[in-house]
């Protein structure tokens, strides 16, 4: 099962909004609503932010969204706040009982 | 609260064994479905395998015939036997709680540090 793909670095500066991609295939992504999004900060466990595709948990601001088309999910952060710096993954489930991540990204705020 | 504390990692010789464990609070591990997820230094995360409420397990094609996963209920803790250690295994090693029935992980454990290295 290879990797998700997203892009290594984005970045924005406090108040604006940014666009994180997640590209997998049809066995993946396009095959299930079953993306999911997790927040690391340096030295520290992930955090879900998003599961299926668009919804958060109790406790994540509303700032973060996330959607899917086809075979690509995203992950939206608008009103971007220095805590936001983090690195982000996507991760979706793949059928057969396993799951694959993307390789991550790391989100600057300027 | 929620609560997973893995422990167990280390320096192991390529070839090595070791048992890496998940200890769990504020919820029965064995009425969820755990996952163990690796990130080796600097790289991204990498699904290992998980093991289902009934007992099923499955595993990363990396990993298969070399990891096995278990639980004990009455110690409500999540272990990950470690075989034939190959360098490309250094990682930490975190445990996360699988949301049933759901296809996401809700809480995560801080990570233990395997270092497979001669």
């Amino acid at each position: 099962q290879s990797a998700l793909t997203q892009p290594r670095s984005v970045s924005g500066s406090p108040g604006q909004s940014v666009t994180i991609s997640c590209t997998g295939t049809s066995s993946d992504v396009g095959g299930y609503n079953y993306v999911s999004w997790y927040q690391q900060h340096p030295g520290k466990a992930p955090k879900l932010m998003i599961y299926d595709v668009s919804k958060r948990p109790s406790g994540v601001p509303d700032r973060f969204s996330g959607s899917k088309s086809g075979n690509t999910a995203s992950l939206t952060i608008s009103g971007l706040q220095a805590e936001d710096e983090a690195d982000y993954y996507c991760c979706s489930y793949a059928g057969s009982f396993n799951w694959v991540f993307g390789g991550g990204t790391k989100l600057t705020v300027l | 609260e929620v609560q997973l504390v893995e422990t167990g990692g280390g320096l192991i010789q390529p070839g090595g064994s070791l048992r890496l464990s998940c200890a769990a609070s504020g919820f029965t591990v064995s009425s969820n479905y755990m996952s163990w997820v690796r990130q080796a230094p600097g790289k991204g995360l990498e699904w290992v395998s998980v093991i289902y409420s009934g007992g099923s397990t499955y595993y990363a094609d990396s990993v298969k015939g070399r990891f096995t996963i278990s639980r004990d209920n009455s110690k409500n803790t999540l272990y990950l036997q470690m075989n034939s250690l190959r360098a490309e295994d250094t990682a930490v090693y975190y445990c996360a709680r699988g949301n049933d029935p759901k296809y996401y992980f809700d809480y995560w454990g801080q990570g233990t540090l395997v270092t497979v290295s001669s």
